[in-house]
């Protein structure tokens, strides 16, 4: 079956900073998600982005299908952004089954 | 729209009891799928559904079964519980698999302890 890779598995960054989070597949997809999984383990949906580029405030994601990564970039980190942030695909084309990475966990300090 | 909900939020076993876990949406969506996971760990596939009547296994079935007798319920059951199946079980549905329609939108978890 497809692998995925997140990096870096832990982060902790101070409060305004700036980071970029990444997602490596091993095969073709037809679906890619970034879901932010909060302290209280609610999965909330940020991207549905299997190519291209979306920015939703002071998130953003870029998938680049043709080599198989996905970058998920979060500005101005607040304490709100920490939890748990995972890369999802589905490569299958036949019906909608995620295959979830490992996930990258971030803390936001003040 | 509620979206995807789940019932109950927590729920402790003891080994060898049954249970199901309920998942229903009110999105019309006709896939669902029944995910868990466990610590430190992203989510694994258990069963997922197509449609009303079509259901199928995912990564890790064993120990469970579903069934879709309607297209806004798909519940997940535990026949024979053991402590290997204490995790965070997740309900998810999207519209299809072509295109955006391959969203899947989670519900809120359930929590199970098995002793």
């Amino acid at each position: 079956g497809i692998q995925v890779e997140q990096s870096p598995p832990d982060l902790i960054l101070q409060e305004g900073a700036n980071s970029t989070l990444r997602c490596n597949f091993s095969d073709s997809v037809n679906n890619l998600q970034w879901f932010h999984q909060n302290p209280w383990g609610q999965l909330i949906n940020l991207f549905y982005i299997p190519s291209g580029t979306k920015q939703n405030g002071r998130l953003s994601a870029t998938t680049v299908a043709t080599e198989r990564y996905s970058l998920l970039y979060i500005s101005s980190s607040q304490t709100t952004d920490s939890g748990v942030y995972f890369c999802a695909v589905d490569a299958t084309g036949t019906a909608s089954k995620l295959t979830f990475g490992t996930g990258t966990r971030l803390q936001v300090t003040l | 729209n509620a979206g995807v909900t789940q019932t109950p939020k927590f729920q402790v076993l003891k080994t060898g009891q049954s249970m199901t876990l309920q998942c229903a949406q009110d999105m019309n969506h006709e896939y669902m799928s029944w995910y868990r996971q466990d610590p430190g760990m992203g989510l694994r596939l258990i069963h997922y559904s197509v449609g009303a009547g079509i259901t199928d296994q995912g990564e890790v079935p064993n120990g469970y079964n579903v069934s879709r007798s309607t297209t806004e319920d798909f519940p997940l059951r535990l026949l024979s519980a053991a402590p290997s199946q204490t995790s965070v079980y997740f309900c998810a549905s999207s519209r299809g698999y072509v295109g955006s329609y391959n969203e899947q939108f989670f519900g809120p978890g359930t929590r199970l302890t098995v002793l």
